[in-house]
C-alpha cells in the first residue's frame, strides 16, 4: 500500500528565505507526482506535475524534483513571500492503476514579514 | 475558463436526510473522482469514474453513492448521512495524457 509522508508538518520562515519541502513515498512504481497548494478552507490548486520519466519541473519561483528510485520529491520555493503561506500537499498516482491519487498530509507553511 | 464546479459550498443537514452534492466540469475530461479531507487523515478517495456509466469504489466508499450519466457531471449522493460523514469534500477531474488533476473548490458538509 502506497504511503506518502511530508516533512516537516509545519514550517515558519521569514520573508525572502529560500525553502525546501519534502515528500517521500514508499512505492516507487508511480505514474506521476503532483504538488498542490491549499489555502485554509479552500480547494486545491495544482502547482507542478512531474511525470515519472522526468526529474524536475519549474514554474516561476517554484521548482519540484523527483527521484523515483529513492521515493523522494522536493518542492523548492525561492525568495518566499507572505502570499506563499498555505498548506502544500504532494500526491502520487500509482502506475497501472485507475484514477487515484495518494496524498501526503501536507506541510503548513507560514511566511512572516 | 477550465473549471470544476461543486455545489453547494456549505451544507448543514440532519442525520438520515438524503442529500446530493453536485460536480460539473467543462474540460471534457473522462476521469472524475470524489475525495474527502479530514484533519490528520488527509485526502482519501471515495469513488471514481473512468467514463460515462463506469464507476468504481475508492478507499472509503461506505455510505456514499455516485452516478455518471453524462460526461460533465458526477454527483455524490449520501442516502442516509451520519455525523461521521462531516467532512470537506472535493470533486476532481483528471486530464487524459498527463493525468494531472484539477480540483473543485470544495463542499463543507456538517451532519448533526
Amino acid at each position: 500500500k502506497q504511503e506518502v509522508t511530508q516533512i516537516p508538518a509545519a514550517l515558519s520562515v521569514p520573508e525572502g528565505e529560500n525553502l525546501v519541502l519534502n515528500c517521500s513515498f514508499t512505492d516507487s512504481a508511480i505514474y506521476n507526482l503532483q504538488w498542490f497548494r491549499q489555502d485554509p478552507g479552500k480547494g486545491l490548486t495544482s502547482l507542478l506535475l512531474i511525470q515519472s520519466s522526468q526529474r524536475e519541473q519549474t514554474s516561476g519561483r517554484l521548482n519540484a524534483s523527483l527521484d523515483k528510485s529513492s521515493g523522494r520529491s522536493t518542492l523548492y520555493i525561492a525568495a518566499s513571500q507572505p502570499g506563499d503561506s498555505a498548506t502544500y500537499l504532494c500526491a502520487v498516482r500509482r502506475a497501472g492503476t485507475a484514477s487515484k491519487l495518494t496524498f501526503g498530509t501536507g506541510t503548513r507553511l507560514q511566511v512572516t514579514l | 475558463e477550465a473549471q470544476v464546479t461543486q455545489n453547494p459550498r456549505y451544507l448543514i443537514t440532519v442525520t438520515g436526510k438524503k442529500l446530493t452534492v453536485t460536480c460539473s466540469q467543462n474540460m471534457n475530461h473522462e476521469y472524475m473522482s470524489w475525495y474527502r479531507q479530514d484533519p490528520g487523515l488527509g485526502l482519501r478517495q471515495i469513488y471514481y469514474s473512468m467514463n460515462v456509466e463506469v464507476t468504481d469504489k475508492g478507499d472509503v466508499p461506505e455510505g456514499y453513492k455516485v452516478s455518471r450519466k453524462e460526461k460533465r457531471n458526477f454527483p455524490l449522493i449520501l442516502e442516509s448521512p451520519s455525523p461521521n460523514q462531516t467532512s470537506l469534500y472535493f470533486c476532481a477531474t483528471q486530464e487524459a495524457g498527463t493525468y494531472g488533476y484539477t480540483f473543485g473548490s470544495g463542499t463543507r458538509l456538517t451532519v448533526v
